[in-house]
């Protein structure tokens, strides 16, 4: 079974468009994460909901609009998409009394 | 800023320990250290974590300084399935309010 699943895997796209990229957990957590991981393999935290309130809000431009629409779900959508915009975006769950974060392969998002 | 400090890379032998060391030199006293892989193209996956005494699991022990300023992981028979980039990040036991921050980590390279 997969803990922490996303659709899509790859996502290749025009500047200037809408897309969205989804997760889901079925692990019972009650906090989800969106992280973005550049070319420079640098991984950081854009989004963070707990019970689907949206607990960190990093400094990303508010074409980036994440919704969940329960527990198990953290979508992303991403308006009017630019060049950097590309990158990997990993959604990723936490909960219970431990910290222990775990993560979803990944969407490669790329943007021509 | 990271709170961590991590050697960019490192090369170990396959069948010998591998010791990657994690400076955290301004943890906070309900700071806890975690440890985290991305295998090429993965999502980042848990390994262990700590608060002040050593820790053992089925993938590796952690070794934390008695002042808590420092860490090191051990893969005690490193595979070439273990090369991958190690992320050491510190972290509150609940990560819901508290933004986790991931510096570059040490690529283990594991050479035949």
């Amino acid at each position: 079974d997969t803990a922490v699943s996303q659709t899509p895997k790859y996502l290749v796209t025009q500047m200037g468009n809408d897309k969205s990229i989804k997760c889901e957990q079925n692990l019972g957590h009650d906090t989800m994460y969106w992280y973005k991981q550049d070319s420079k393999k640098f991984l950081k935290i854009m989004f963070s909901y707990n019970n689907k309130e949206l607990i960190i809000n990093e400094t990303v431009p508010n074409r980036f609009s994440p919704k969940s629409p329960d527990k198990a779900h953290l979508n992303l959508h991403i308006n009017s998409l630019e060049l950097g915009d590309s990158a990997v975006y990993f959604c990723a769950s936490s909960g219970g009394r431990a910290g222990t974060q775990y993560f979803g392969p990944g969407t490669r998002l790329l943007v021509l | 800023d990271a709170k961590t400090t991590q050697p960019p890379s490192m090369d170990c032998a396959e069948g010998r320990a591998a010791n990657l060391p994690c400076n955290h030199s301004t943890i906070s006293g309900n700071e806890y250290v975690y440890w985290y892989r991305q295998i090429h193209s993965q999502g980042p996956q848990y390994i262990i974590h700590g608060l002040k005494n050593n820790e053992t699991n089925e993938m590796a022990s952690l070794i934390i300084t008695e002042d808590r300023k420092s860490s090191t992981l051990i893969l005690p028979h490193a595979t070439l399935r273990d090369t991958a980039v190690y992320y050491c990040i510190v972290q509150k036991m609940k990560t819901s309010y508290d933004k986790v921050i991931f510096g570059p980590g040490t690529s283990l390279s594991v050479i035949p």
